[in-house]
């Protein structure tokens, strides 16, 4: 079946520091992977997605790179900032599928 | 406007009583999804329309969820004499096909089951 495997959190960072979060997934066919972030009282915001192979997704300072024969759609950020804390989520839409499968998220909280 | 409007942003009920979430989609959207976010941040797919069809409904609980989507009117997502489990954010959201669009999503409606 389809799913989406991130790595658990809360990931805790200094402002100004590197950030990965990892992602895999297992679908079947071409899916388009997305990361969605979720602010503490607010809905979910797309902020970047690929839709095939070796494709980057990028926004905000965020970058994230479509790796069909590694399965991954890692989340990176050169130097993160206080107001990038948030619960981050790893989607994908199978081939001609309508539903979005999601990740189970991951907390990253950014320190002064 | 550009964003998927969901009211009320809280409710709470006691067990037994209905509750009624209302969405209102992007214009020009053809597509609205429902999800339920529970503890631990999960997602669980509900329900998706094209239009005011449904279009697909395999994540629904049968017996005591509905949903509809009328023209002109904002969607609903109904549910019967509430259970302590349904409580949970419910979000909705709107695309303009499906697939590799990536979906928009509303800020939630809070339901608080007592």
């Amino acid at each position: 079946g389809n799913s989406v495997t991130q790595m658990e959190g809360p990931v805790t960072l200094s402002e100004e520091a590197f950030l990965t979060i990892n992602c895999t997934y297992t679908a079947t066919g071409y899916p388009s992977l997305f990361w969605y972030v979720q602010y503490p009282g607010e809905g979910l915001q797309l902020l970047l997605k690929a839709t095939k192979a070796d494709d980057k997704g990028s926004n905000k300072g965020f970058e994230a790179t479509y790796r069909k024969e590694t399965t991954s759609f890692h989340l990176e950020k050169g130097s993160v900032q206080v107001s990038d804390s948030a619960v981050y989520f790893c989607a994908l839409t199978p081939w001609r599928d309508d539903k979005i499968i999601f990740g189970k998220g991951t907390r990253l909280h950014i320190l002064p | 406007g550009e964003e998927v409007a969901q009211t009320p942003k809280h409710l709470v009920r006691g067990e037994g009583q209905k509750a009624k979430l209302y969405c209102a989609p992007i214009k020009g959207h053809s597509y609205v999804f429902w999800y339920q976010q529970v503890l631990k941040n999960e997602f669980k797919f509900l329900i998706s329309f094209q239009n005011e069809n449904v279009f697909d409904e395999t994540g629904m609980p049968k017996e005591r969820f509905s949903a509809k989507c009328l023209p002109n009117s904002p969607c609903s997502l109904e549910i019967q004499a509430t259970k302590l489990e349904d409580s949970a954010v419910y979000f909705c959201a709107s695309s303009p096909g499906t697939g590799n669009y990536g979906y928009t999503f509303g800020s939630g409606t809070r339901l608080t089951v007592v």
